[in-house]
């Protein structure tokens, strides 16, 4: 089975500019989150989407925002890019979203800001 | 604040010797946790949880230690592999952020599996 799976791998933009990531939950699993990782730090929850309604929300700004599809698919949007927000962006899913189940992770989008 | 914590930053080991990685976590309403495994260029692995009404967990190679009384956590690898060279995360939820799944991190702790 396929797992999450997140595209596209490395984007560059300009400050500035809005950037749309995209993530395809396992099979069969409700509940997607997104978290920023800075390079040498480990991840930061920005949201977490089950059944198509936000469950949770980070400390992020307003800059950002996602949504779940019918599908369980997700898009994280970023508006007026920082250069801080160069990061690594990971999805994880769980069949739930509850907080006792393990989430599990895509390889990320690599997004970089110039 | 809440915080999960590593004590050490790298772990250096011979290969075929048996690591230990350790975690300190702040909110004793914690109730699950959870080790990831995460390689250059990729996402975390999942590599066991544990719930707090447990003190330890076994898989393959790995067992998870739960000490609620220090808030300690830890990933014991049997026989480290060359493979088994990355950074360990663990990560844990609690009540407090509203049944989110919210994942809090620590800093990770960079295992060197020395041939």
């Amino acid at each position: 089975d396929a797992g999450v799976t997140q595209s596209p791998t490395h984007l560059i933009k300009t400050r500035g500019q809005h950037v749309t990531l995209r993530c395809s939950p396992i099979s069969g699993h409700k509940s997607v989150s997104w978290y920023q990782q800075v390079l040498g730090q480990g991840p930061q929850f920005i949201f977490q989407y089950y059944e198509k309604e936000e469950r949770g929300r980070g400390n992020f700004p307003d800059r950002f925002s996602a949504r779940q599809f019918p599908n369980y698919s997700s898009e994280l949007n970023v508006n007026a890019l920082l250069l801080g927000d160069s990061a690594l962006y990971l999805c994880a899913s769980s069949s739930f979203g509850g907080g006792d189940q393990p989430q599990h992770f895509g390889d990320g989008t690599r997004l970089s800001i110039l | 604040g809440e915080s999960v914590g590593l004590h050490l930053p790298t772990l250096s080991v011979q290969e075929g010797d048996n690591s230990i990685i350790n975690c300190a976590y702040s909110n004793s309403a914690s109730d699950y946790f959870i080790w990831y495994k995460q390689e250059s260029g990729k996402g975390p692995q999942f590599i066991i949880d544990i719930r707090s009404n447990m003190d330890k967990r076994q898989g393959q190679r790995v067992t998870v230690l739960l000490n609620k009384t220090v808030k300690h956590l830890s990933l014991q690898i049997a026989a480290t592999q060359p493979g088994d060279s990355a950074v360990y995360f663990c990560a844990e939820t609690n009540p407090g952020s509203g049944n989110t799944g919210k994942l809090i991190f620590g800093q990770g702790t960079t295992l060197q599996v020395k041939p």
